[in-house]
């Protein structure tokens, strides 16, 4: 079965400082990969995704990701964090083939220092 | 384009009740999902339309849960004789769905709270 994990539930880091976030998914061959950002009230906004090709994303926001076949994982990052960042960030896979749904990690919840 | 809207935002009932919620999604996109969202969870697929044939639903829709889409654009979503279990937040997505049928977008949702 499909699933994703994002190991880390809660993330503090200072404004200015990188940021990584990690996940990692169990899945029998490549799928589609994406990261959301949830910020309170809001809905979920995509920050980018993977499909093929080249293995680092770029996304919005500053945001990049980098998937990593032999680890199973597509981990978030970013240099310099602003303190806008604050949010909950999901990751989440979709199956080739599927017509459907996507599959979420629990998410990391990411506060900021100033 | 102004996104993917749900009504309502929020909505407090009392168990036993039964309640609707209503999805908009983008204009032309032809495909609509739902997602449920439990404090401290990811969002859970729930159901999923290909303009106004549900094509897919989950274990988690139970027989108290019944969504339409009756002309391919709008949705909504009822519970009937509503539990405390189910509270959460419904999200609703929408996708092109041809080329990139996998990137969702989604609304703001509606916070369930039943009493």
């Amino acid at each position: 079965a499909q699933s994703v994990t994002q190991p880390d539930i809660h993330i503090t880091v200072s404004e200015g400082a990188s940021l990584e976030l990690r996940c990692n998914y169990s899945y029998g061959a490549t799928p589609y990969l994406f990261w959301y950002v949830q910020s309170p009230g809001q809905g979920l906004q995509l920050l980018l995704k993977y499909f093929s090709g080249d293995t680092l994303v770029q996304g919005i926001k500053g945001f990049e990701a980098e998937f990593k076949r032999s680890q199973s994982s597509f981990n978030l990052r970013k240099p310099s964090v602003h303190w806008s960042d604050a949010a909950e960030y999901f990751c989440a896979v979709g199956a080739r083939g599927s017509q459907g749904n996507l599959i979420f990690g629990k998410g990391t919840k990411l506060s900021v220092k100033p | 384009d102004t996104g993917v809207s749900q009504n309502p935002r929020h909505k407090i009932t009392k168990r036993g009740q039964n309640v609707t919620f209503r999805c908009d999604p983008i204009s032309e996109h032809n495909r609509l999902y739902w997602y449920r969202q439990t404090l401290g969870q990811g969002p859970e697929f729930l159901t999923y339309f290909q303009n106004e044939a549900q094509l897919e639903k989950s274990r988690l829709l139970s027989d108290r849960f019944s969504a339409e889409r009756p002309k391919g654009s709008f949705s909504t979503l009822e519970i009937q004789r509503t539990e405390q279990g189910d509270s959460a937040m419904y999200l609703c997505a929408s996708s092109p769905g041809q080329g990139n049928y996998n990137e969702q977008f989604f609304g703001p949702g509606t916070r369930l709270t039943v009493l």
